[in-house]
Protein backbone atom coordinates (compact mmCIF):
# COMPACT_ATOMS: atom_id res chain seq x y z
CA UNK A 1 0.00 0.00 0.00
CA UNK A 2 1.35 3.37 -1.24
CA UNK A 3 2.09 5.36 1.76
CA UNK A 4 3.52 9.20 2.62
CA UNK A 5 4.95 10.39 5.91
CA UNK A 6 6.00 13.64 6.76
CA UNK A 7 8.61 14.41 9.95
CA UNK A 8 8.54 16.60 12.32
CA UNK A 9 4.65 17.48 12.46
CA UNK A 10 5.12 21.23 13.50
CA UNK A 11 8.50 22.99 13.57
CA UNK A 12 9.06 26.46 15.33
CA UNK A 13 12.00 28.05 13.90
CA UNK A 14 13.87 31.66 14.32
CA UNK A 15 13.90 33.52 11.73
CA UNK A 16 16.89 33.03 10.07
CA UNK A 17 17.60 29.57 11.60
CA UNK A 18 17.43 26.92 8.42
CA UNK A 19 16.46 23.64 8.47
CA UNK A 20 15.12 20.93 6.66
CA UNK A 21 11.27 18.86 6.83
CA UNK A 22 11.20 15.02 5.75
CA UNK A 23 8.84 13.03 3.80
CA UNK A 24 9.51 8.94 3.60
CA UNK A 25 7.65 7.73 1.02
CA UNK A 26 6.79 3.60 0.17
CA UNK A 27 4.76 3.38 -2.91
CA UNK A 28 5.66 0.95 -6.19
CA UNK A 29 6.67 2.88 -9.03
CA UNK A 30 6.90 6.51 -8.32
CA UNK A 31 5.88 8.70 -10.89
CA UNK A 32 6.58 12.04 -9.18
CA UNK A 33 6.86 13.52 -5.36
CA UNK A 34 5.26 16.92 -4.95
CA UNK A 35 5.53 19.34 -2.28
CA UNK A 36 2.97 21.86 -1.86
CA UNK A 37 2.11 24.72 0.80
CA UNK A 38 -1.13 25.71 2.17
CA UNK A 39 -1.75 28.93 4.15
CA UNK A 40 -4.62 28.84 6.70
CA UNK A 41 -8.28 28.49 5.18
CA UNK A 42 -6.20 28.10 1.90
CA UNK A 43 -6.25 25.37 -0.52
CA UNK A 44 -2.54 23.95 -0.72
CA UNK A 45 -0.68 25.56 -3.56
CA UNK A 46 1.72 23.86 -5.58
CA UNK A 47 5.14 24.21 -4.94
CA UNK A 48 7.46 21.70 -6.72
CA UNK A 49 7.71 17.91 -8.68
CA UNK A 50 10.51 15.64 -8.15
CA UNK A 51 11.08 12.23 -10.38
CA UNK A 52 14.12 10.82 -9.57
CA UNK A 53 16.88 10.22 -7.06
CA UNK A 54 19.38 12.83 -7.09
CA UNK A 55 16.69 15.22 -8.84
CA UNK A 56 16.96 19.02 -6.82
CA UNK A 57 15.01 22.10 -7.30
CA UNK A 58 15.10 25.31 -5.78
CA UNK A 59 12.86 28.10 -5.31
CA UNK A 60 13.36 31.08 -3.05
CA UNK A 61 14.81 29.98 0.11
CA UNK A 62 13.16 26.93 -0.63
CA UNK A 63 15.09 23.96 -1.87
CA UNK A 64 13.61 19.91 -2.35
CA UNK A 65 15.60 16.95 -2.66
CA UNK A 66 14.66 13.16 -3.39
CA UNK A 67 16.66 10.14 -2.41
CA UNK A 68 15.13 6.40 -3.49
CA UNK A 69 13.12 6.68 0.09
CA UNK A 70 12.59 10.12 1.23
CA UNK A 71 12.47 13.62 -0.36
CA UNK A 72 13.78 16.66 1.76
CA UNK A 73 12.18 20.40 1.87
CA UNK A 74 15.36 22.28 3.09
CA UNK A 75 14.50 26.12 3.94
CA UNK A 76 17.34 28.37 4.42
CA UNK A 77 17.68 31.60 6.30
CA UNK A 78 13.06 31.51 6.70
CA UNK A 79 11.63 34.69 7.06
CA UNK A 80 7.93 34.75 9.03
CA UNK A 81 5.91 34.99 5.62
CA UNK A 82 7.24 31.12 5.36
CA UNK A 83 5.02 29.80 7.74
CA UNK A 84 3.14 27.37 6.62
CA UNK A 85 2.26 24.07 6.43
CA UNK A 86 3.88 22.24 3.87
CA UNK A 87 2.64 19.17 2.19
CA UNK A 88 4.17 16.26 0.89
CA UNK A 89 2.55 13.97 -2.48
CA UNK A 90 3.22 10.67 -4.21
CA UNK A 91 1.98 9.36 -7.38
CA UNK A 92 2.46 5.82 -7.95
CA UNK A 93 0.82 4.32 -11.00
CA UNK A 94 -1.65 5.65 -12.74
CA UNK A 95 -3.98 8.71 -11.37
CA UNK A 96 -4.00 8.23 -7.48
CA UNK A 97 -2.29 11.19 -5.41
CA UNK A 98 -1.62 10.57 -1.94
CA UNK A 99 -0.60 13.09 0.69
CA UNK A 100 0.95 13.23 3.97
CA UNK A 101 0.27 14.38 6.83
CA UNK A 102 1.76 17.88 6.73
CA UNK A 103 4.34 19.90 8.42
CA UNK A 104 3.21 22.84 10.39
CA UNK A 105 5.81 25.12 10.40
CA UNK A 106 6.21 28.34 12.28
CA UNK A 107 9.05 31.45 11.89
CA UNK A 108 9.51 33.68 14.75
CA UNK A 109 10.45 37.02 14.00
CA UNK B 1 -9.25 30.26 -7.79
CA UNK B 2 -10.37 31.04 -11.34
CA UNK B 3 -10.22 27.42 -12.43
CA UNK B 4 -12.04 25.08 -10.01
CA UNK B 5 -15.11 26.11 -8.86
CA UNK B 6 -16.80 24.35 -5.39
CA UNK B 7 -19.89 24.82 -4.27
CA UNK B 8 -21.38 25.84 -1.54
CA UNK B 9 -18.69 27.30 0.81
CA UNK B 10 -19.90 26.61 3.63
CA UNK B 11 -23.02 23.91 4.94
CA UNK B 12 -24.30 22.61 8.14
CA UNK B 13 -26.27 19.08 7.99
CA UNK B 14 -27.37 17.30 10.52
CA UNK B 15 -27.27 13.83 10.99
CA UNK B 16 -29.09 11.39 8.69
CA UNK B 17 -29.47 15.03 6.15
CA UNK B 18 -27.99 14.35 2.56
CA UNK B 19 -26.26 16.85 0.50
CA UNK B 20 -24.28 17.26 -2.90
CA UNK B 21 -20.78 19.32 -3.21
CA UNK B 22 -20.71 20.40 -6.90
CA UNK B 23 -16.92 20.96 -8.60
CA UNK B 24 -16.50 22.92 -11.48
CA UNK B 25 -13.78 23.36 -13.54
CA UNK B 26 -12.76 25.43 -17.04
CA UNK B 27 -9.68 24.34 -17.37
CA UNK B 28 -10.22 21.15 -19.91
CA UNK B 29 -8.75 18.72 -17.94
CA UNK B 30 -9.59 15.08 -17.73
CA UNK B 31 -8.55 14.11 -14.29
CA UNK B 32 -10.53 15.61 -10.80
CA UNK B 33 -10.06 14.45 -7.79
CA UNK B 34 -12.13 15.38 -3.96
CA UNK B 35 -10.37 15.12 -0.86
CA UNK B 36 -11.18 15.64 2.39
CA UNK B 37 -8.90 17.55 5.07
CA UNK B 38 -9.33 17.50 9.08
CA UNK B 39 -7.23 18.89 11.69
CA UNK B 40 -3.88 17.19 11.90
CA UNK B 41 -5.06 14.48 8.86
CA UNK B 42 -3.32 15.75 5.45
CA UNK B 43 -5.57 15.53 2.43
CA UNK B 44 -7.11 12.15 2.38
CA UNK B 45 -8.15 11.64 -0.96
CA UNK B 46 -12.16 10.12 -0.83
CA UNK B 47 -12.56 9.71 -4.79
CA UNK B 48 -11.25 10.60 -8.51
CA UNK B 49 -12.13 10.79 -12.45
CA UNK B 50 -9.58 9.98 -14.67
CA UNK B 51 -11.74 10.62 -17.46
CA UNK B 52 -16.06 11.26 -18.01
CA UNK B 53 -17.71 8.56 -17.00
CA UNK B 54 -15.18 7.02 -14.67
CA UNK B 55 -14.45 7.26 -11.18
CA UNK B 56 -12.45 5.52 -8.80
CA UNK B 57 -12.27 5.06 -5.14
CA UNK B 58 -8.93 7.00 -3.08
CA UNK B 59 -8.22 6.09 0.17
CA UNK B 60 -11.60 7.04 2.65
CA UNK B 61 -14.74 6.46 -0.06
CA UNK B 62 -17.01 4.88 2.70
CA UNK B 63 -20.36 6.88 2.77
CA UNK B 64 -19.77 9.23 -0.29
CA UNK B 65 -21.06 8.92 -3.88
CA UNK B 66 -19.43 10.62 -6.77
CA UNK B 67 -20.71 11.17 -10.36
CA UNK B 68 -18.65 12.75 -13.33
CA UNK B 69 -21.19 13.25 -16.22
CA UNK B 70 -19.06 15.39 -18.30
CA UNK B 71 -16.08 16.75 -18.40
CA UNK B 72 -16.52 19.84 -16.79
CA UNK B 73 -18.16 18.60 -13.23
CA UNK B 74 -17.11 16.17 -10.81
CA UNK B 75 -19.84 16.08 -7.57
CA UNK B 76 -19.66 14.28 -4.51
CA UNK B 77 -22.64 13.56 -2.50
CA UNK B 78 -23.29 12.22 0.51
CA UNK B 79 -26.70 10.23 0.87
CA UNK B 80 -26.93 10.09 4.93
CA UNK B 81 -24.45 12.33 6.42
CA UNK B 82 -22.90 11.85 10.05
CA UNK B 83 -20.79 13.71 12.63
CA UNK B 84 -17.30 11.93 11.21
CA UNK B 85 -17.71 13.93 7.52
CA UNK B 86 -17.46 17.12 9.27
CA UNK B 87 -14.93 18.32 7.31
CA UNK B 88 -13.45 20.75 4.80
CA UNK B 89 -13.67 19.15 1.44
CA UNK B 90 -11.00 20.02 -1.26
CA UNK B 91 -11.91 19.56 -5.06
CA UNK B 92 -8.35 19.46 -7.41
CA UNK B 93 -7.36 19.61 -10.81
CA UNK B 94 -3.86 18.96 -12.13
CA UNK B 95 -2.06 21.69 -13.75
CA UNK B 96 -0.54 19.91 -16.19
CA UNK B 97 -1.50 18.85 -19.96
CA UNK B 98 -2.89 15.35 -20.33
CA UNK B 99 0.34 12.69 -20.17
CA UNK B 100 2.09 14.51 -17.86
CA UNK B 101 2.41 13.42 -13.93
CA UNK B 102 -1.07 14.72 -12.07
CA UNK B 103 0.93 15.72 -9.03
CA UNK B 104 1.04 19.19 -9.22
CA UNK B 105 -2.12 19.47 -8.47
CA UNK B 106 -4.89 22.68 -8.50
CA UNK B 107 -7.14 23.42 -5.33
CA UNK B 108 -10.49 24.95 -5.09
CA UNK B 109 -10.93 27.34 -2.32
CA UNK B 110 -12.97 23.91 -0.48
CA UNK B 111 -16.02 23.42 1.13
CA UNK B 112 -16.24 23.37 4.56
CA UNK B 113 -18.76 21.25 5.68
CA UNK B 114 -19.96 20.75 9.60
CA UNK B 115 -22.71 18.04 10.07
CA UNK B 116 -24.32 17.91 13.93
Amino acid sequence: EDQVTQSPEALRLQEGESSSLNCSYTVSGLRGLFWYRQDPGKGPEFLFTLYSAGEEKEKERLKATLTKKESFLHITAPKPEDSATYLCAVQAGGDKIIFGKGTRLHILP
Amino acid sequence: NAGVTQTPKFQVLKTGQSMTLQCAQDMNHNSMYWYRQDPGMGLRLIYYSASEGTTDKGEVPNGYNVSRLNKREFSLRLESAAPSQTSVYFCAIPLGTAGSVNGELFFGEGSRLTVL
